[in-house]
């Protein structure tokens, strides 16, 4: 049972617009929720995280949007640069568990 | 601070075969926890350990089993290896308490069975 999905396996954007990455959640208990980078033959990387209780989170280029009611989380990356082409990961929390998504790959095109 | 180390970075087994992966975390991190990644399975969790305890089990069979040793170091052991173990398999560690929900991720042991 796969409690964050990633339904877009991939994503490829211009160099300087906004991509939009998103994840959907089944469970409610969930309290927090990440977002992590991971380049080829390494490990995920932490991005940013926001907490249940908030909607929003921004940390430079990073934003993360959180509606619970819909159960859905979004990454926002502006502007988006070469460097960003990754696979992401959407990740949720319960006690000490991480629930993982599928990953979205995003290529930034120069 | 020297990041979660994972040894080996690859691995080449035989089915049948048992493996054991090492994970050294975070000093300070005493929270270790383990997952496989596959292709299109995104990281399944596999166990977490926390002073020397498991504290959480994923949904792999008891083929796959760990331990944690006094300095916070985890190991991980696959017996009766199948081909469908292949994966990467990666080890993050936590910080103790506080509100800081991220996990710091190892780079990896790429594990091939053949």
């Amino acid at each position: 049972d796969q409690q964050v999905k990633q339904n877009s396996p991939s994503l490829s954007v211009q160099e300087g617009r906004i991509s939009i990455l998103n994840c959907d959640y089944t469970n409610s208990m969930f309290d927090y929720f990440l977002w992590y980078k991971k380049y080829p033959a390494e490990g995920p990387t932490f991005l940013i995280s926001i907490s249940s209780i908030k909607d929003k989170n921004e940390d430079g280029r990073f934003t993360v949007f959180l509606n619970k009611s819909a159960k859905h989380l979004s990454l926002h990356i502006v502007p988006s640069q070469p460097g960003d082409s990754a696979v992401y990961f959407c990740a949720a929390r319960t006690g000490n568990q991480f629930y993982f998504g599928t990953g979205t790959s995003l290529t930034v095109i120069p | 601070k020297a990041g979660v180390t994972q040894t080996p970075r690859y691995l080449i087994k035989t089915r049948g075969q048992q493996v054991t992966l090492s994970c050294s975390p975070i000093s300070g991190h005493r929270s270790v926890s383990w997952y496989q990644q596959t292709p299109g399975q995104g990281l399944q969790f596999l166990f977490e350990y926390f002073s020397e305890t498991q504290r959480n089990k994923g949904n792999f069979p008891g083929r796959f089993s760990g331990r944690q040793f006094s300095n916070s170091r985890s190991e991980m052991n696959v017996s009766t290896l199948e081909l469908g173990d292949s994966a990467l398999y990666l080890c993050a560690s936590r910080r103790p308490g506080g509100p800081f929900p991220e996990a710091f991720f190892g780079q990896g042991t790429r594990l091939t069975v053949v």
